[in-house]
């Protein structure tokens, strides 16, 4: 069965970074997009960034442009979110997702758990 | 700020059916990009509930249908249960953004 499996979250001080990962097991890793989508506390669903099968295009919220990237290594199986400069309103759960469907209609058919970043000082 | 918006809450007894609207814009929805549901129990992770504006996933109770036209898309809930208690969210693309957007979300209560 698809299992995603996120790590990485904790607290921060603002400015500083953290790099989240995403483990993937149950699919054949290599084929499938990977989404990152965040939830504020007692807020709705963000989507953050989503990077290709081969890892050939990314595409981030504009609110995370310049300071996030979304990488893979497709030999871990794993899914990975540098986050630098961050800010209080990064505070969020933070769920990886596999992508389906093609980029401009696709959808998200598998959810990690979630892990907590929390930006305070 | 969300650019699909939904109604922030809706409520139904037991059996009774319920709908959840999701309105978007000539660069999202009215574009032609399909819409996407999302159930999100309390405490838990989001689980997809309709993709391609109307299909259930394998498991997903019949129960639950989606809609689109125009630029809006609804889910419908029939038969309303306790279990259906959570948020449910629309996602579909922008083009004006480059991006995927989700709904404002609505929260279901059953009485």
């Amino acid at each position: 069965q698809v299992q995603l499996v996120e790590s990485g979250g904790g607290v921060v001080q603002p400015g500083r970074s953290l790099r989240l990962s995403c483990g993937a097991s149950g699919f054949t890793f290599s084929n499938y997009g990977m989404h990152w989508v965040r939830q504020a506390p007692g807020k709705g669903l963000e989507w953050v960034a989503v990077i290709w099968s081969d890892g050939s295009n990314k595409y981030y919220v504009d609110s995370v442009k310049g300071r996030f990237t979304i990488s893979r290594d497709s030999s871990k199986n794993t899914l990975y979110l540098q986050m630098n400069s961050l800010r209080a309103e990064d505070t969020a759960v933070y769920y990886c997702a596999r992508a389906r469907g093609q980029w401009l209609v696709g959808h998200l058919d598998y959810w990690g758990q979630g892990t907590l970043v929390t930006v305070s000082s | 700020q969300s650019v699909l918006t939904q109604p922030p809450s809706v409520s139904g007894a037991p059996g009774q059916r319920v709908t959840i609207s999701c309105t978007g814009s000539s660069s999202n929805i009215g574009a032609g990009y399909d819409v996407h549901w999302y159930q999100q129990l309390p405490g838990t992770a989001p689980k997809l509930l309709i993709y391609g504006n109307s299909n259930r996933p394998s498991g997903v109770p019949d129960r639950f249908s989606g809609s689109k036209s125009d630029t809006s898309a609804s889910l419908a809930i029939t038969g309303l249960q306790a279990e259906d208690e959570a948020d449910y969210y629309c996602q579909s693309y922008d083009s004006s953004l480059s991006g995927y957007v989700f709904g404002t979300g609505t929260k279901v209560t059953v009485l």
